[in-house]
């Protein structure tokens, strides 16, 4: 079975700290995924990546950075929260890329910025 | 940039019903199209992925039809651990080239005793 796995199920921050929201998927997969989720907007991309290394904007990028220095790990970084940052953070991963087949997902992350 | 488009419900049904819900997209050059399953608080997880011809798995029935650029999911006999919230994933085009999978904003269904 495929697993991912995020660093929190909830955090906690004050406006203007750095965040780091991390996640790890076991299945060699080479393409990434960061969603985040509120009430009525559904999921929205923020970044993806279908290569180590590669990185690419999604359609929400404002206010975010990600890091993908090994192929099982995508760390979702907010530079400076803002509490319109509070959301549920999903990470996905997939075996091929471009949408073309199942991706999977990790618990994801509740964060409230304070 | 409203790709995918969902009625966001809730349908609510009796125990037995039989239950459907579309999803329309809206670029033609799309290629995968799939259902997700999202319970409360929990992550979504496939439900099912669309063909073309169409497909089945027990009680549910997707079906994509190209020409008016939707898809749809047939629930019979819905039980009450179908109560969820049913995504569209269709995958689509951005600015800057990459496909990318968009998903509808999901359709919530509540199955009643």
């Amino acid at each position: 079975d495929v697993k991912v796995t995020q660093s929190s199920r909830y955090l906690v921050k004050r406006t203007g700290e750095k965040v780091f929201l991390e996640c790890v998927q076991d299945m060699d997969h080479e393409n990434m995924f960061w969603y985040r989720q509120d009430p009525g907007l559904g999921l929205r991309l923020i970044y993806f990546s279908y290569d180590v290394k590669m990185k690419e904007k999604g359609d929400i990028p404002e206010g975010y950075s990600v890091s993908r220095e090994k192929k099982e790990r995508f760390s979702l970084i907010l530079e400076s929260a803002s509490t319109n940052q509070t959301s549920m953070y999903l990470c996905a991963s997939s075996l091929l890329a471009g949408g073309l087949d199942t991706q999977y997902f990790g618990p994801g992350t509740r964060l409230t910025v304070l | 940039r409203k790709e995918v488009e969902q009625d966001p419900g809730p349908f609510n049904v009796p125990e037995g019903a039989t239950v459907a819900f579309n999803c329309t997209y809206s670029n033609s050059a799309s290629q995968s199209f799939f259902w997700y399953r999202q319970d409360c608080r929990k992550e979504p997880k496939l439900l099912m992925s669309v063909y073309s011809s169409g497909n089945e798995d027990g009680r549910f029935t997707a079906q994509l039809n190209r020409a008016s650029q939707y898809i749809s999911l047939l629930i019979r006999d819905s039980k009450l651990s179908d109560s969820a919230t049913y995504l569209c994933v269709v995958n689509g085009l951005l600015s800057g080239g990459s496909y990318i999978p968009t998903f509808g904003r999901g359709t919530s269904l509540i199955v009643h005793p």
